[in-house]
């Protein structure tokens, strides 16, 4: 399943199929990013991060893609768990100004 | 051994009162925050401080003031609660305000009836 384009606000997956959800960020001088996973009733939870001197960067099951070029941050879930049924942030800040900008969310259901 | 608590969890309340929200962080980290997430779920940044002092103060109303006793906890204050209040309030703590990751409390229902 993958959320094509700049945002959608919802993304469907069968259960073992690989997610993409992307985000176009907004300021072209921020220089850190990192995607949040929200659950209900809880706060959002650090998923990954990436630096703009990088284009890639993989966790556990996640990959976070970064295109400075066009401003697009993408996170790709491997093998999607029901347990990934959740909102996902990606957030936007400058190092040296940490005012940590959030996206509009991506909610997440995955199908059994 | 929760990492960033918030009290109360959920908070209901009359128009024009006012209420507080706690916070603490037993990270050991220097900065923590205050972000207010509305009913379609857009998170906004509202304060942050940074080993007690205030680092950011977005463009919030003046009926909104943080209170950081310590590092360690930043408390908010809100006079005058108005029905637009209503919304979902969460702390956040990070090792530094300088491009690290922001831990999240568990957030605070407020609904301002």
């Amino acid at each position: 399943g993958e959320s094509v384009g700049l945002h959608l606000p919802t993304l469907s997956v069968q259960e073992g199929d690989n997610s993409i959800i992307n985000c176009a960020y907004s300021n072209s001088a921020s220089d850190y990013f990192i995607w949040y996973k929200q659950e209900s009733g809880k706060g959002p939870q650090f998923i990954i991060d990436i630096r703009s001197n990088m284009d890639k960067r993989q966790g556990q099951r996640v990959t976070v893609l970064l295109n400075k070029t066009v401003k697009h941050l993408s996170l790709q879930i491997a093998a999607t768990q029901p347990g990934d049924s959740a909102v996902y942030f990606c957030a936007e800040t400058l190092r040296a100004d940490y005012k940590l900008s959030f996206g509009a969310g991506t909610t997440v259901t995955v199908r059994a | 051994d929760t990492a960033v608590s918030q009290t109360p969890k959920y908070l209901v309340t009359q128009m024009g009162n006012d209420k507080s929200i706690k916070c603490e962080q037993n990270l050991g980290h220097d900065t923590m925050y205050w972000y207010k997430q509305d009913s379609k779920k857009f998170l906004k940044i509202m304060f942050s401080y940074n080993n007690k002092e205030l680092i950011i103060n977005e463009t919030v109303p003046n009926r909104f003031s943080p209170k950081s006793p310590d590092k360690a906890h930043l408390n908010l204050h809100i006079n005058s609660l108005e029905l637009g209040d209503s919304a979902v309030y969460f702390c956040a703590s990070s090792l530094t305000y300088q491009g690290t990751e922001a831990f999240f409390g568990q957030g605070t229902r407020l609904t301002v009836v």
